[in-house]
């Protein structure tokens, strides 16, 4: 069975452009959270979704957004990147939304010049 | 202070070795403790859950103290590839938040 998959893997940007980055959860798994991580840092959670709604969000400012789709997958989208968003960005999945293991993709790193 | 913090790294241990790592949580709500695995420049990876009564895996050992809001994992006999670094997880207020700790780096060396 397919783990969670994350795309791109990798990506340039530059300051004040926007980004989208995709994830597709674990085959019957409903909910989708991300996770900021830099370098030497461990993940800061970003956002969670599940059956479609936002069931949690962190302290991130409104640059940051995302959404789920019918079929449980998720985009995260961040606009007008600063220097300071470059970062893994990780996606989980989980069974459903409450506290329970989540399983990571491989990430997408971002890097802002 | 931060909501979960690691002992600082990096733990240098010889092969055959046993090592502990150690992990404090500030929000005594919390209900669900992980340890994760990360190697370098990729995903975290589910280690093991974390129960009051304390829980075996193997050489992997993991206790959980509500009252003291502590957290361990125990690695015996350490083999070259658990060089990685280990993340301390607790549980959030919202719903699937999950909050990591820093992580400590283990390096096993032959």
């Amino acid at each position: 069975d397919a783990g969670v998959t994350q795309s791109p893997t990798h990506l340039i940007k530059t300051r004040g452009q926007q980004v989208t980055l995709r994830c597709s959860p674990i085959s019957g798994h409903k909910s989708v959270s991300w996770y900021q991580q830099v370098l030497g840092q461990g993940p800061q959670f970003i956002f969670q979704y599940y059956e479609k709604e936002e069931r949690g969000r962190g302290n991130f400012p409104d640059r940051f957004s995302a959404r789920q789709f019918p079929n449980y997958s998720s985009e995260l989208n961040v606009n007008a990147l600063l220097l300071g968003d470059s970062a893994l960005y990780l996606c989980a999945s989980s069974l459903g939304a409450g506290n329970q293991p989540q399983h990571f993709g491989d990430g997408t790193r971002l890097s802002i010049l | 202070r931060k909501e979960v913090e690691q002992d600082p790294g990096p733990f240098n241990v010889p092969e055959g070795a046993t090592v502990a790592f150690n992990c404090t949580y500030s929000n005594s709500a919390s209900q669900s403790f992980f340890w994760y695995r990360q190697d370098c420049r990729k995903e975290p990876k589910l280690l093991m859950s974390v129960y009051s009564s304390g829980n075996e895996d193997g050489r992997f050992t993991a206790q959980l103290n509500r009252a003291s809001q502590y957290i361990s994992l125990l690695i015996r006999d350490s083999k070259l590839s658990d060089s990685a670094t280990y993340l301390c997880v607790v549980s959030g207020n919202q719903g699937g938040k999950l909050i990591f700790g820093q992580g400590t780096e283990l390096s096993v060396k032959p």
